[in-house]
């Protein structure tokens, strides 16, 4: 099946930094990649997503670009504030048929200190 | 808020019990999604349903069943509960099966097996 690795786990940054988190996919049929953020005590929510028929997409100040010969998609977060401050999880999604199924990395801690 | 309710909250039960976890989609939303997320494994697809039919089956274990009724609610049932059970459970609603939709997901129920 499909295997989603996420780096770094932990990442500190100064308010108004940027922050780049890295996740590697193992299936090349996978062609839905998301990202989500879970705040403290709620649900994962989206923020952003790719299909892999895109190399990059932005959304004000945050991008996520997507590298299918290497099967690899990043986040970025440009100008970075304390509200920004979540856990960070990316996925994979492989369609099969009529089916699919969303696997997620580890996540990523993302502290922004004032 | 994501629109997606779940209850219980919390839930602590005794090892060999059962429990049902409740969720109700987003309004108009015809697909739930499962998830469970623990320390060690992570956030983790435990299975989707489509306008009251099963649509995908991630790891879920055969202790553990679900169902989507008429009016859309859906119930996880786990049974003959272990101390490795303990985790957060998710419940997510998007508008349809496709994989490019956005799921919402609900604020989850902690699930602690003593």
């Amino acid at each position: 099946g499909e295997n989603v690795e996420q780096h770094p786990s932990t990442l500190s940054v100064q308010e108004g930094d940027s922050a780049v988190i890295k996740c590697t996919y193992s299936d090349s049929a996978s062609n839905y990649f998301p990202w989500y953020k879970q705040e403290l005590g709620k649900g994962p929510q989206l923020i952003i997503d790719i299909r892999s028929n895109v190399g990059e997409k932005k959304d004000q100040r945050i991008a996520v670009t997507l590298n299918k010969t290497a099967k690899h998609f990043s986040l970025h977060i440009t100008e970075t504030q304390p509200e920004d401050s979540a856990v960070y999880f990316c996925a994979a999604s492989i369609r099969g048929g009529s089916n699919y199924k969303l696997t997620f990395g580890k996540g990523t801690l993302l502290t922004v200190n004032p | 808020d994501s629109g997606v309710t779940q209850t219980p909250k919390h839930l602590i039960t005794a090892t060999g019990q059962r429990v049902t976890l409740r969720c109700s989609p987003r309004s108009g939303d015809l697909s739930v999604y499962w998830y469970q997320q623990s320390l060690d494994q992570g956030l983790q697809f435990l299975i989707q349903y489509y306008n009251g039919e099963e649509r995908a089956k991630g790891n879920i274990l055969e202790r553990f069943s679900a169902q989507q009724f008429p009016d859309l609610h859906s119930e996880l049932n786990l049974s003959s509960l272990e101390l490795g059970d303990s985790a957060l459970y998710f419940c997510a609603s998007s508008a349809s099966g496709s994989y490019y939709n956005e799921q919402f997901f609900g604020p989850g129920t902690r699930l602690t097996v003593l």
